[in-house]
């Protein structure tokens, strides 16, 4: 089946220091989705892209769909600490796949102040 | 305000017991989904449906069942034979396809299950 691959797992940084992360799929994808998820909470959508070579921004967040359409990244510039939390790729491949999202396993992010 | 709602936020099963989880949703969305995380993984898929009165199996069905009468509605059951059931579980629902492509889903807050 289709995988995502996300990196990395983990990230600590400082307050107000840039970020970048990036999934890559062994399949293409049509769209690809960046969430955010805090302790307890549902993920919360951040960026959807849907064309490959598409850059999308959504405030200090930017995200990209790679021309390949096997990969994405998201960039957060200037950290602040509520950034903290888990950050997920997903992509859907479209077709019979109709509706079912593949999801990366997380980047970890932790900004100290 | 629109959204999705699962309840309960905890839940405990004792063995043996089957336990249903609640999901509504109020914002017209025709697709509904459901996830479990476990600590450390993304999020596996369990069912999903795309129209009342029908759902797909996804990648870890085994030991689920759902329902869709409703558009509204999209309860899971983790039945006895799901023998690892302790997981945080998540319900998301979407528009469904567009001349976008596929819309992104949107989640509710999850339950915590966790065995007696």
């Amino acid at each position: 089946g289709q995988q995502l691959n996300q990196s990395p797992q983990s990230m600590f940084i400082q307050e107000g220091e840039d970020v970048s992360m990036n999934c890559t799929s062994s399949s293409i994808f049509n769209t690809w989705l960046w969430y955010k998820q805090e302790p307890g909470e549902g993920p919360v959508l951040l960026i959807a892209l849907y064309k490959a070579g598409e850059l999308t921004s959504n405030g200090r967040l930017t995200a990209q769909f790679g021309i390949t359409r096997k990969d994405s990244f998201l960039n957060i510039s200037a950290s602040i600490p509520s950034d903290v939390g888990i950050y997920f790729c997903a992509g859907n491949a479209g077709g019979t796949s109709y509706g079912k999202l593949t999801f990366g396993q997380g980047t970890i992010l932790t900004v100290h102040p | 305000d629109g959204g999705i709602t699962q309840s309960p936020k905890y839940l405990f099963r004792k063995e043996g017991q089957n336990v249903t989880l609640s999901c509504e949703q109020n914002l017209n969305h025709d697709a509904m989904y459901w996830y479990r995380q476990d600590p450390g993984q993304g999020l596996r898929l369990i069912y999903y449906s795309q129209i009342v009165n029908d759902f797909q199996k996804g990648d870890i069905a085994e030991g689920y069942s759902v329902s869709r009468e409703k558009k509204e509605s999209f309860p899971l059951t983790v039945t006895s034979a799901q023998k690892n059931p302790t997981a945080f579980y998540l319900c998301a629902s979407s528009i469904g396809e567009s001349a976008l492509g596929n819309q992104p889903q949107h989640f509710g807050d999850g339950t915590r299950l966790s065995i007696l």
